[in-house]
This record gives structure tokens, sequence and C-alpha cells, in this order.
């Protein structure tokens, strides 16, 4: 099946920071999503990619849809402690009728006050 | 707050035997999507819902079964329960169409343990 490999698994930043996050697939995608996940809570929908080198920003927060529809990267700007989560990404590949949506295994954000 | 509910939120069963998951979907919406999360890996996509049927599937085998009802609310069955079944299942509720993702809305969960 389908595999993302998001990277890194894991970050401490200082309050403030920029951050930057990556997903790559061996497989094409026809739409990125973006999610965060506290704890004790479902994922929530931060950005929603769907065309090649798409560029989408949602406040603070900057995606774009690699050109090879292979990847997608996240990008938080001056970081602030409710950024504190889980970071996902997620590819769908629609075609045929059915679809197939795959996600990341996270990033964990902890941000330092 | 997603709108989307569902319950129980823990249950502890044993292997072999048979569980069943409940979801009540944000008002409006009119599809719902299963998901599995083992502890420490994203989301797992198990199927869609919509209009009652079956309208995608993961990499699950049959004894996972679902069901949608006609006030759009969804049950998750899980037959024949194996260790590796203990996980996060939550539910997500969307409008059909090209808003599917944006609308996608996710319930908190029920964690399910296997012993």
């Amino acid at each position: 099946g389908q595999q993302l490999n998001q990277s890194p698994q894991s970050m401490f930043i200082q309050e403030g920071e920029d951050v930057s996050m990556n997903c790559t697939s061996s497989s094409i995608f026809n739409t990125w999503l973006w999610y965060k996940q506290d704890p004790g809570e479902g994922p929530v929908l931060l950005i929603a990619l769907y065309k090649a080198g798409e560029l989408t920003s949602n406040g603070r927060l900057t995606a774009q849809f690699g050109i090879t529809r292979k990847d997608s990267f996240l990008n938080i700007s001056a970081s602030i402690p409710s950024d504190v989560g889980i970071y996902f990404c997620a590819g769908l590949y629609s075609g045929a009728g059915s679809y197939q949506l795959t996600f990341g295994k996270g990033t964990k954000l902890s941000v330092i006050p | 707050e997603t709108g989307v509910t569902q319950s129980p939120t823990h249950l502890i069963k044993t292997r072999g035997q048979q569980v069943t998951l409940r979801c009540s979907s944000q008002s409006g919406h009119n599809t719902v999507s299963w998901y599995q999360q083992a502890l420490g890996q994203g989301p797992q996509f198990i199927f869609q819902y919509y209009r009652e049927e079956e309208n995608g599937r993961g990499n699950f085998p049959p004894r996972f079964s679902g069901l949608q009802f006609p006030n759009y609310s969804s049950e998750l069955n899980v037959n024949a329960l194996e260790l590796d079944d203990s996980a996060l299942y939550l539910c997500a509720s969307s409008l059909s169409g090209t808003g599917v993702w944006e609308t996608q809305y996710f319930g908190p969960g029920t964690r399910l343990l296997v012993l």
C-alpha cells in the first residue's frame, strides 16, 4: 500500500521560532491535507492542497503541494505555545470511483516558552 | 467542539469478542468515515459511508464492517477481535462533494483495548 514518510518525528523549539515539517511518498497524490491533533481529541484540518505547486496559507501556517505530487511541506511561523501538538500530513489518491487516504506518522511539536 | 460525538469513550474487550462503536454526525453532514489510530501512529482509513452505502475502503479485513443510518449516524463493527485491534477509533463526518475534506470534522474517538 501507499506509505508516507513524515519528518521530523518530533521537534523542540523556542517560542517565536519558525517550524518546518514535510512528507514524502513514492506514490503520487491528488490532494494533500495537513491536520493537527491535540491530546484526547480528533485531528483538525489545517490546510487542504489540490494542485501540484499550490502554495496555501492559513494565518501563520503555509503549506505547499510538491510539483512531483509526491511531497508536501508545512511551515509555521513565529510559533506560540498553543502550536504544541501532533501534526499529520495525509495524501489522497482518487480515481476510478474509489479513493485511498493515507496519513503520515506525525510530527510531535513542543514549544518552549 | 466539532458536533461529532462517539460512544463509548473507552472500552475493554477480550480476543475473539465482537464490538460495536457508535458515531453521531454533525448536523447536516451526509458522509461518515472511520479511522483506526494505533498508539504513536497516524490514523488509518477504514472506510467511508455515503447515503448508507460504503463509498471507499482502506486495507482492512471484512471483519471490520459498518452501517450508516438514515439520520446519518453510524456504527463500526469489528468481529473476532485481535490484540492488534487495540487502538483509538475515530469517526469523521462531512458533506459530500467538492468540500468533503474541508467539512470533515472528527469526533474525540473511542479507545478500545483488547486483552
